[in-house]
């Protein structure tokens, strides 16, 4: 079946310790993306992939990190996260192309205190 | 820059209700439109795209037409169940150069009673 997975699903945890969201495809895309959902803002681009070693700021990338070593994967760092990153967080992917649909993973809700 | 404007929700109708959510963007240059749902709990799913103007969408009932002269792609269903009940978002494509990038609004949630 044809998915974008995202783990884990939930996450609590504190303000500056270290954490990783990961992200994989199945589906031989060469767009990855990352956003952030957050009540009456939509959906908004922390860092997007348009291919393996090929990554840029979206429209909030900061107090972010990605790596795009393989192209099934593209984990979301958060180096010293604060609670202004609480926040629901979703992975997607498609072909690198303007009229192709975005994938979406079912999304991660980090808590940080 | 490209940009999206959603009409805000929360959205309550009863079923069988006729549904228009409306939809308005700034683009330059082509861009594809598209709507996606999200339903409680899961990440957004497509639910219909237009590529050009005057293309209109349709899936399980649902539709849009890419207007141009209007910068509009309002989402219309003739009559909604309590099952459509869900945060429905619209986007656009970015530019060329980015790829696989959407700029999306800012969502409309959708309650249906029964």
């Amino acid at each position: 079946e044809a998915q974008v997975t995202q783990n884990p699903r939930y996450l609590i945890t504190v303000t500056g310790k270290k954490l990783t969201v990961t992200c994989s495809q199945n589906m031989n895309h060469e767009y990855m993306s990352w956003y952030r959902q957050d009540p009456g803002l939509g959906l908004r681009q922390i860092y997007y992939s348009m291919n393996v070693e090929v990554t840029d700021k979206g429209d909030v990338p900061e107090g972010y990190k990605v790596s795009r070593k393989e192209k099934r994967n593209f984990p979301l760092i958060l180096e010293s996260p604060s609670p202004n990153q609480t926040s629901l967080y979703f992975c997607a992917s498609s072909l690198r192309q303007n009229n192709s649909p975005l994938h979406f993973g079912n999304g991660t809700r980090l808590t940080v205190t | 820059g490209n940009s999206v404007t959603q009409m805000e929700g929360p959205v309550t109708l009863s079923e069988e209700a006729f549904l228009t959510i409306n939809c308005t963007y700034t683009a330059t240059g082509y861009p594809s439109l598209f709507w996606y749902v999200q339903y409680p709990g899961e990440g957004l799913q497509l639910l219909l795209k237009a590529t050009k103007a005057d293309d209109k969408g349709s899936n399980k009932g649902f539709e849009a037409t890419y207007r141009k002269e209007t910068t509009s792609f309002h989402l219309e269903k003739g009559s909604v169940q309590v099952s459509d009940s869900a945060v429905y978002f619209c986007a656009l494509s970015g530019t060329y150069n980015q790829g696989g990038k959407l700029i999306f609004g800012q969502g409309t949630e959708l309650s249906v009673k029964p």
